[in-house]
Order: C-alpha cells, then structure tokens, then sequence
C-alpha cells in the first residue's frame, strides 16, 4: 500500500539559512499534518491542512510557513534557520472520510542546522 | 484540553515475558485514543486505536489495548515480548476537532535475550 512520501529524507543546512521540506500524503487523503520531534522528544504538532486550507496551527514558529497544494502534497518552509531547529519533521495525511480520525505518518525528514 | 501521561520513561522486560505499557489521558470529551512504535531512525508506525467502538482493541504484532475510562487510562500490552519489540512507544490522544494530536513523552521498551 502507498504510504506517505516525504523529501529530502536528510537535510543539513547552517544558521540563517532556508530549507523547504515536502510531503505527499497518501492517495484518497486530502488533510496533512506536520510535526517536529527534536533529539528525545515527543512530536509536537506543528500545523495542519485540510482541501488546501490552514485548518489548525500549534507550536509553529513564525520563521515557518506551510502550505498545500491542488494536489494536496504540502511544503514547510523555514527560513532563518537556527540551531534549535535541527530535529525530525514529520508528515501525516488522514482521509476526510472513514478512518478520518487516524495519521498515518511519512518516515520524516531529518534536519540538521550547524 | 487534552493531554497524555506515559507513566513509565522505561521499561526492561526479558524475550517471552508480558509486555505492559501504561498510559493515561485527560479529555474534555470522548477522545479518539492510539498507540504508535518508533524504531530507531525510523518513522512512526500505528499499532492500534481506539474509537469508541470495542474497548478492547487489538493491533499488529501481537498487541492490544483496553480502553478503561473510569481509569482513563489506555495501557498497552502483550503476552510475549520479541527482541523486534524494542523501540520507542508513543501513546496518543487527538484534538476536539479530531485534527491534531497530542503525544505522550513516551516510553523505551528494552527487551533484554
């Protein structure tokens, strides 16, 4: 079965700089979600889209900014990178329909900013 | 508001013996209640969940999990433990809206040969 594709798997960048991560949800699902898990840490939500709206925001700094698209895959955008952003970011989709209530999650994108 | 409490950070069991996981949550409402495995470098898979049907839901690898509400709580188990078992196990309540979810810290399964 499709699961959630997430690029790059890997990133490094260095402070003030930009990374832009992307996700494609599962077929059938048109609500994404993002979360960052730092070194240790439990997932915090970050944001989420349902039919290319903004449908719930969490703990998103305002450096980042997200988006989906027509063909629902979405991008996190993070500008100004610092070293506290290094952590694993992960995607979500959920159908609107039956099982709408569960995440399915992508294997992450994990950052580093040095 | 929602939340979850792993009670235990920690747990060592040996090959073959019971598995128990202990969660407990906080909800304004009937919650929608789940359990996902992360093994090292690796993404976040589910095992199970709970959605006001059976209290008593069962998962892959041998898994299940018994929603008590006077307890609130929603403790993972299993008979027998496997070496594949150990990872990092995250209980999980979602939001009001259904839209967001809200994860415990966790809890790191050892199983010991």
């Amino acid at each position: 079965a499709a699961g959630v594709i997430q690029s790059p798997r890997h990133l490094i960048k260095e402070k003030r700089e930009t990374a832009t991560l992307k996700c494609y949800p599962i077929p059938r699902h048109d609500t994404v979600y993002w979360y960052q898990q730092g070194p240790g840490q439990d997932p915090q939500f970050l944001i989420s889209f349902y039919e290319k709206m903004q449908s719930d925001k969490g703990s998103i700094p305002d450096r980042f900014s997200a988006q989906q698209f027509s063909d629902y895959h979405s991008e996190l955008n993070m500008s100004s990178l610092e070293l506290g952003d290094s952590a694993l970011y992960f995607c979500a989709s959920s159908p609107s329909l039956r099982d709408k209530e569960t995440q399915y999650f992508g294997p992450g994108t994990r950052l580093l900013v040095l | 508001a929602q939340s979850v409490t792993q009670l235990d950070s920690h747990v060592s069991v040996s090959e073959g013996t019971p598995v128990l996981l202990r969660c407990n949550y906080s909800s304004s409402y009937s919650p929608s209640l789940f359990w996902y495995v992360q093994h090292p470098n690796k993404g976040l898979q589910l095992l199970l969940k709970y959605t006001s049907a059976a209290t008593l839901v069962k998962g892959i690898n041998g898994f299940e999990a018994e929603f008590k509400k006077s307890e609130t709580s929603f403790h993972l188990t299993k008979p027998s433990a496997h070496m594949s078992d150990a990872a990092e196990y995250f209980c999980v309540v979602s939001g009001n809206t259904g839209n967001q979810f809200y994860f415990g810290t966790g809890t790191s399964l050892t199983v010991i040969p």
